[in-house]
């Protein structure tokens, strides 16, 4: 069965802390992508990554950065959390090619007090 | 550019009555599209995909959808609802400037009544 692993579930971090979020897929995807979902807003792109240490923005990258230096793992990282960054964040990969499906991790949910 | 409409922000149905969540679509040409279903606090699975190889599609958990071009659409259809339905559901095509990327509606929450 295929599998998108998201590190942790819940998480609850402090302002200003750099907070690491880890996911790793075994479908050997070169495509791998980072959302934030929020009530109201939908799921919102903030980067994503089409092969190894290759990145590019989303539409909401401001305050993130990621990393990517394993195929399987694509790592997303607040400089400094802030209580806005509260919210859930999903982690998805794919093939290439418009028509492959993505595959979701099961989120984290990551509260910042 | 590709964008897809969720028609409904929040249907609500009875159980054993049919589902009905629409999706109309924005594209250039004949896209795939792509519906996907999200339990509370879960991640997002894949319900159904369609690829131009045939227009009505059949997915998991008794779901179907339809493409029809003339009307844009690909709604997503249940005949008879169960309570463990209830969620959000999310109809989505690849594209934008990159067909890395995936455009998503704005959801549709599906409440289930007994």
């Amino acid at each position: 069965d295929v599998k998108v692993t998201q590190s942790s579930r819940y998480l609850v971090k402090r302002t200003g802390e750099k907070v690491f979020l880890e996911c790793v897929q075994d479908m050997d995807h070169e495509n791998m992508f980072w959302y934030r979902q929020d009530p109201g807003l939908g799921l919102r792109l903030i980067y994503f990554s089409y092969d190894v240490k290759m990145k590019e923005k989303g539409d909401i990258p401001e305050g993130y950065s990621v990393s990517r230096e394993k195929k399987e793992r694509f790592s997303l990282i607040l400089e400094s959390a802030s209580t806005n960054q509260t919210s859930m964040y999903l982690c998805a990969s794919r093939l290439p090619g418009g028509t492959t499906e993505a595959f979701f991790g099961q989120g984290t949910r990551l509260t910042v007090v | 550019a590709q964008s897809v409409t969720q028609l409904d922000s929040h249907v609500s149905v009875s159980e054993g009555t049919p589902v009905l969540l629409r999706c109309n679509y924005s594209s250039s040409y004949s896209p795939s599209l792509f519906w996907y279903v999200q339990h509370p606090n879960k991640g997002l699975q894949l319900l159904l995909k369609y690829t131009s190889a045939a227009t009505l599609v059949k997915g998991i958990n008794g779901f179907e959808a339809e493409f029809k071009k003339s009307e844009t659409s690909f709604h997503l259809t249940k005949p008879s609802a169960h309570m463990s339905d209830a969620a959000e559901y999310f109809c989505v095509v690849p594209g934008g400037d990159s067909s890395y990327k995936l455009i998503f509606g704005s959801g549709t929450r599906l409440l289930v009544r007994p």
